[in-house]
């Protein structure tokens, strides 16, 4: 069964300053990543998704995996106090396979 | 605009009690899926569907009933629930065919069960 851990399990950052979150799966044959974004236990909205190795940008959000190293990491260009939330890495084999998330990254952004 | 719409969005159960909860998509996405989200443990896989008359156990699967009747619903049913329960719910639809593949959720149903 996929283990995904995320961490830290809180991060604050100031307003402008780069913030980094980190993801690390079990399974080594993963090759659909994303990265979602839940305001206030609501719904989820995907971020970025990934399906190699390298990086993938969506705006201010950048996506970094490398499956050697079982890892996936989000960066968040100028963060911005509206981009405070919770952050959820998803993983799975492939699109048809129900991804499994980390347990997510509490981010605070102070201006 | 893709949309999953859950219902109901508050539900106050009583131990032993049967509870449903439903979850309807205007996506014609075959793929549907019911998680539960608790503090500490993210979002756990409890019942998934690849179509109309399909139900697959996840990963947390007892005590808990899957229904997809047609593509548009699907329905997670609790026949006897219990506090350990309580949580918030969250269905989602996936079309696997897309270049992104990525899932639409609904904005959650938060049970207690008392």
């Amino acid at each position: 069964q996929q283990k995904v851990q995320q961490s830290p399990e809180s991060l604050t950052v100031s307003e402008g300053a780069m913030a980094s979150l980190n993801c690390t799966f079990s399974d080594g044959t993963s090759n659909n990543f994303r990265w979602y974004r839940q305001h206030s236990a609501k719904g989820l909205e995907v971020l970025v998704s990934i399906f190699s190795d390298g990086e993938k940008e969506e705006g201010r959000f950048t996506a970094h995996l490398n499956r050697a190293n079982l890892h996936v990491s989000l960066h968040i260009r100028e963060p911005q106090p509206s981009d405070s939330a919770v952050y959820l890495c998803a993983v799975s084999p492939n699109n048809n396979n129900a991804p499994r998330f980390g347990a997510g990254t509490k981010l605070s952004v102070k201006p | 605009e893709a949309a999953v719409t859950q219902s109901p969005r508050n539900k106050v159960a009583v131990t032993g009690g049967k509870v449903t909860l439903s979850c309807n998509q205007t996506n014609n996405h075959n793929n549907m899926y019911w998680y539960r989200q608790d503090t500490g443990h993210g979002l756990r896989l409890i019942h998934y569907s690849y179509g109309a008359g399909s139900t697959e156990k996840g990963d947390i699967p007892d005590g808990y009933k899957a229904s997809r009747p047609s593509q548009e619903n699907f329905s997670l049913i609790l026949e006897l629930a219990t506090p350990s329960q309580t949580s918030v719910y969250f269905c989602a639809s996936g079309a696997p065919t897309t270049n992104t593949g990525q899932l639409y959720f609904g904005e959650g149903s938060k049970l207690t069960v008392l």
